[in-house]
């Protein structure tokens, strides 16, 4: 089955603390993106990816760091976690150009105490 | 700079009646425009998409959506709602930027519920 999937589905954490989520596409996607959604902000992107080592900054990059070592892979990292980084975060791939529309995964729903 | 608005935060129907979601976006060429769906705890599920061509798109689930340039919109629509729609409706237009990467951009998205 075609997906995208996230791991964990729900983080709570304190802050400071470094952790990881873990994104995987078996699609064989080139592009790859996490986004994160807020009540009353919608979706926004945090880190793009084009393709292998080829990644860049969306709208709130701040506080994130990503890697594409491999095609399938886009983990999210987050350094040192502040409560304002508490949100729902999605990881999504698309083939390639916009009008492909992305594939979404379940998310993870992060707390940071 | 590319926008999307969805003017309604909350919209209540009655399970059978009819349903319009509205979106307007802010962009300069012609848009790739995409309605998701959100149901509690899912991730996001592609209703429909418009590209180019005849501007009424059929989707999944019974829904359907026109776009309209003259008027920046890309409202959604469905005919009976079921008790299952009761989800959260996200429009979103893809933007083209340099290097040829290709970003969705999101409304701040509409939550739906179904009286019975």
């Amino acid at each position: 089955e075609a997906q995208v999937t996230q791991n964990p589905r729900y983080l709570i954490t304190v802050t400071g603390k470094k952790l990881t989520v873990t994104c995987s596409q078996n699609m064989n996607h080139e592009y790859m993106s996490w986004y994160r959604q807020d009540p009353g902000l919608g979706l926004r992107q945090i880190y793009y990816s084009m393709n292998v080592e080829v990644t860049d900054k969306g709208d709130v990059p701040e506080g994130y760091k990503v890697s594409r070592k491999e095609k399938r892979n886009f983990p999210l990292i987050l350094e040192s976690p502040s409560p304002n980084q508490t949100s729902l975060y999605f990881c999504a791939s698309s083939p390639g150009t916009a009008n492909y529309g992305y594939t979404f995964g379940s998310g993870t729903r992060l707390t940071v105490v | 700079a590319q926008s999307v608005t969805q003017p309604d935060i909350h919209i209540t129907v009655s399970e059978g009646a009819s349903l319009e979601l509205r979106c307007n976006y802010s962009y300069g060429a012609t848009p790739y425009l995409f309605w998701y769906v959100q149901s509690p705890g899912q991730g996001l599920q592609l209703l429909l998409k418009y590209f180019s061509g005849d501007t009424l798109v059929q989707g999944i689930k019974g829904f359907e959506a026109e776009f309209k340039r003259s008027q920046s919109s890309f409202n959604l629509r469905k005919p009976s709602v079921h008790w299952s729609d009761a989800a959260e409706y996200f429009c979103a237009v893809g933007a083209h930027l340099s290097g040829g990467y290709n970003k969705l951009i999101f409304g701040a998205g509409t939550r739906l519920a179904v009286h019975p």
